[in-house]
């Protein structure tokens, strides 16, 4: 497509649930990252995949978080269990290869955990 | 998790201002950048900074890489009611796996007509 498509735009979860956050990147990106802002803040990195492989997750906060992207295009962030601090506005971005310029974040997913 | 030191945090100016921000870091970085984020939306890219020293522009908007590599500064001359948004600074240490930014707080700026 032409630019980074996220769904749901906005998803409101009860404390507990479990919630799936996808990311449709720019076809043909390999690299593809997912960001969490919080409200105020400046986007924090949650993990990185270069085509299928999800090479760094160090930013994940729990285990209660988990990104998949099987066939190396679609991304889903799965939150398990969700909490009230896991209510933040959540990016995909994906780029050509690694540098900046060819970055494009997608317009974000708004979770909101009552 | 770790985040670039970012100030002002906000600003209110008049129209036709130049605006300044700047942004510091702990640790080295081999690319600074700047974005803007818009309500509702993902932040896009303003400038890219690749060589300490570097100064670039794109049209009212310069930007400079500190020669330390820990610091940049990005300028708004002539402001405009559109310029209203938050401005990030984000680094970048790319190569192997390591293609994440590190952003700061964000600037809010905000333009009196």
């Amino acid at each position: 497509g032409a630019g980074v498509s996220q769904s749901p735009r906005y998803k409101v979860a009860k404390r507990g649930q479990d919630v799936a956050l996808r990311c449709d990147p720019i076809s043909g990106h390999v690299s593809l990252f997912w960001y969490q802002q919080a409200l105020g803040q400046g986007p924090e990195f949650l993990t990185y995949f270069q085509n299928e492989a999800q090479l760094d997750k160090s930013g994940l906060p729990s285990d209660r978080f988990f990104a998949e992207r099987p066939e190396g295009s679609v991304s889903t962030l799965k939150i398990q269990r969700t909490q009230q601090e896991d209510s933040a506005v959540y990016l995909c971005a994906s780029s050509a290869g690694q540098g900046a310029l060819g970055y494009t974040f997608g317009s974000g997913t708004r979770l909101t955990v009552v | 998790g770790q985040q670039l030191n970012q100030s002002p945090q906000s600003m209110f100016i008049q129209e036709g201002e130049d605006v300044s921000m700047n942004c510091t870091s702990s640790s080295i970085f081999n690319t600074w950048l700047w974005y803007k984020q818009d309500p509702g939306e993902g932040p896009v890219l303003l400038i890219a900074l690749y060589k300490a020293g570097e100064l670039t522009s794109n049209g009212r908007l310069t930007a400079q890489f500190g020669i330390t590599r820990k610091d940049s500064f990005l300028n708004i001359s002539a402001s405009i009611p559109s310029d209203v948004g938050i401005y990030f600074c984000a680094g970048q240490n790319y190569g192997g796996s390591q293609g994440n930014l590190i952003f700061g707080k964000g600037t809010k700026l905000s333009v009196k007509p």
